[in-house]
């Protein structure tokens, strides 16, 4: 059980295309989803927390406009990094959370390779 | 300002040792630590800890939880390659219901 999807695993494009990324929760319903992005042998930073139905939080130092999230229903995140740049190429997982309070885990997707030429 | 930190940074053994991995955690209105093993994709889930001196186990790993001492170590018995990945530990605070992560540990495990 507990398991989350992202799609796609791997994106390659030009410098100012905007690329979307989904996160789904396939065996369960997450009322939290979270983006985060990790650089080459650091540890994960969280960009943004999305509650089912309402505007995302976001995390000091990321661009709402630029990274927009959508999480529309209860099984279901997206996150669309707009006209991207070399600098925002990078790894991004999503994790779902079943419960609104933090008495479960999160369970991450496999993350989404971002590579922009 | 919270903080998880985690040591070693890497480690390096041979198969079948005894590796111990340590946690130290300073969050406010702490509600539990978590252990991930990620290796070349995103974390996978290990244990979830709320309360102290309750080991949790699961085949060759086994996890404890001391919240006086504010630590938390991860034991992995009779290493395999396999088990050769970054270990992540992670802290959630109930002031903001966010998971804070430690910098991760790098495990190799060598034939």
């Amino acid at each position: 059980g507990a398991v989350v999807s992202q799609h796609p695993s791997w994106v390659i494009c030009k410098s100012g295309t905007s690329v979307k990324i989904e996160c789904r929760s396939l065996d369960f319903q997450a009322t939290t989803m979270f983006w985060y992005r990790q650089f080459p042998k650091q540890s994960l930073m969280l960009m943004a927390t999305s509650n089912e139905g309402s505007k995302a939080t976001y995390e000091q130092g990321v661009e709402k406009d630029k990274f927009l999230i959508n999480h529309a229903s209860l099984t279901l995140s997206t996150l669309t990094v707009t006209s991207a740049h070399p600098e925002d190429s990078s790894f991004y997982i999503c994790s779902a959370r079943a419960a609104a309070t933090s008495n479960q885990p999160q369970h991450f997707g496999d993350g989404t390779r971002l590579s922009i030429l | 300002e919270d903080k998880v930190v985690q040591s070693p940074l890497s480690l390096v053994v041979h198969e079948g040792d005894t590796v111990t991995l340590n946690c130290s955690y300073e969050v406010t209105n702490f509600r539990s630590l978590l252990w991930y093993k990620q290796e070349k994709k995103a974390p996978t889930f290990l244990f979830m800890l709320t309360s102290s001196g309750i080991e949790k186990k699961s085949g060759r790993l086994s996890s404890i939880l001391d919240k006086k001492e504010l630590f938390s170590i991860l034991n992995i018995t009779a290493t395999q390659t396999g088990d050769s990945a970054v270990y992540l530990c992670a802290v959630y605070s109930g002031n903001t219901g966010k998971l804070i992560f430690g910098q991760g540990t790098t495990l190799q495990v060598k034939p």
